[in-house]
């Protein structure tokens, strides 16, 4: 059964920092992995999207990479922002369209 | 722009009664999922649908059913609800093999 975890559970950093948020996953038979973030009692909004052929994806200030023989994916947030506090999620799509979901990380970004 | 909708945003319910919780979409997405979030947990899958009256459990079915006599709607129903159904419920739809996109959530208390 796929597990996905999250580390850190929660990270507060000074505003400007960058910083880098992990995932790591079980089962290699994954179809892409997503990176969403959630702001307090909000739905996802997806970030990235990376296929299981592609090794990273890049939008402004954010870079996901992944590698799926080791399990792993990172997301990196350059420069961040106090507008970046928010949850980040993380989900491998396996078979049938099912995404398996990490725990989250909880992010303050500190002005 | 890809619109889910959930009926209600709070939602406050007693031990033993049929709680139904309602998702709309308008986009002629073929699939619906309906998932719970908890702290610490992430989000886990409750019920998915390929289409009009097809319905697939995901990893916890248990005290949960669904309907779909429509495309565009997508019910979860509590048949008789425990407090530890109280949850915050997401649901998503998306076309085949497509990223999922997800509503704002109802936030169910039962007491």
């Amino acid at each position: 059964k796929q597990e996905v975890t999250q580390i850190p559970a929660a990270l507060s950093v000074p505003e400007g920092e960058n910083l880098v948020l992990n995932c790591s996953f079980t089962d290699s038979a994954i179809y892409n992995l997503q990176w969403f973030r959630q702001d307090p009692g909000k739905g996802l909004t997806s970030l990235l999207l990376i296929q299981s052929s592609q090794r990273e994806q890049t939008s402004g200030r954010l870079n996901a990479s992944l590698d799926k023989s080791s399990g792993r994916s990172t997301l990196y947030i350059a420069a961040s922002q106090p507008g970046d506090s928010a949850t980040y999620l993380c989900a491998v799509e396996q078979y049938g369209n099912k995404l398996v979901f990490g725990a989250g990380t909880i992010l303050r970004v500190k002005s | 722009d890809v619109k889910v909708t959930q009926s209600s945003r709070y939602l406050v319910k007693r031990t033993g009664e049929k709680v139904f919780l309602e998702c709309v979409q308008d986009m002629d997405h073929e699939n619906m999922f309906w998932y719970r979030q908890d702290p610490g947990l992430g989000l886990r899958l409750i019920y998915f649908s390929y289409d009009v009256k097809m319905k697939e459990k995901g990893d916890i079915p248990e005290g949960y059913s669904v309907s779909r006599e429509k495309k565009e709607r997508f019910s979860l129903i509590l048949e008789s609800a425990s407090t530890n159904q109280t949850s915050m419920y997401l649901c998503a739809s998306s076309p085949p093999n497509q990223p999922q996109h997800f509503g704002d959530g109802t936030r169910l208390s039962i007491l």
